[in-house]
């Protein structure tokens, strides 16, 4: 079956400007993670969605935001674009929410360049 | 945050078994212990995951400690195949993943 899919895979914008990431995952999962990737802070956590909502957010500022539509698919959304935002966006599937014995399905990510 | 501690980097020559330690001293009795890989230029990859005994599967082989305040990850045969990061994680109650700096491994031809 299809992985988790995450477009687009490389992207560069300029310094206040906003952005919209998209992420479709496995077929039949219904929650979907974000995660941020830099250098210097490793790999965090920014929000999970679940049946269309918000379940558990990580310690990003309120520029960051993401939704999730009916089909489980999941956008996130970057404004006022700063250089630290440079970064490895992840996205990660799961059949279900809070599940502990169950495993994540990562896309590729998406690249995002902020000049 | 759920932490654990890993060590930044190992080597190990292929064809060898690889042992990769981790700690977790503050896990819970509820948390699940996760480990996840990420090749260069790939979004992390599950490995294995345990709660209190030994598991085994095709990819590697996790060992828990009786306290469950550690464990290892063990590839049986490393391959070229195998350099990555290796991040040690453990799951709680809620549902991402808290990954630290996890360890680099290295393998040598």
């Amino acid at each position: 079956k299809a992985g988790v899919t995450q477009t687009p895979r490389y992207l560069i914008k300029t310094r206040g400007q906003q952005v919209t990431l998209s992420c479709s995952p496995i077929s039949g999962h219904r929650s979907v993670s974000w995660y941020q990737q830099t250098p210097g802070q490793g790999l965090q956590f920014l929000f999970e969605y679940f049946s269309e909502t918000q379940r558990n957010k990580g310690n990003f500022p309120g520029r960051f935001s993401g939704r999730q539509f009916s089909n489980s698919r999941s956008e996130m959304n970057v404004s006022t674009l700063e250089l630290g935002d440079s970064a490895l966006y992840l996205c990660a599937s799961s059949l279900r929410s809070g599940q502990l014995n169950t495993e994540a399905f990562f896309g590729q990510g998406t690249r995002l360049t902020v000049v | 945050d759920a932490k654990t501690t890993q060590p930044n980097s190992m080597e190990s020559n292929e064809e060898e078994p690889v042992h990769l330690p981790c700690n977790h001293s503050t896990i819970s009795g509820t948390d699940y212990i996760h480990w996840y890989r990420q090749l260069p230029s790939q979004g992390p990859e599950y490995v294995i995951h345990g709660l209190t005994s030994n598991v085994n599967n095709r990819m590697a082989s996790l060992a828990i400690a009786e306290d469950r305040k550690s464990s290892t990850l063990i590839l049986h045969r490393a391959t070229l195949r195998d350099a990555a990061v290796y991040y040690c994680i453990h799951r709680t109650g809620a549902n991402n993943l808290f990954f630290g700096t996890g360890t680099r491994l290295t393998v040598i031809p």
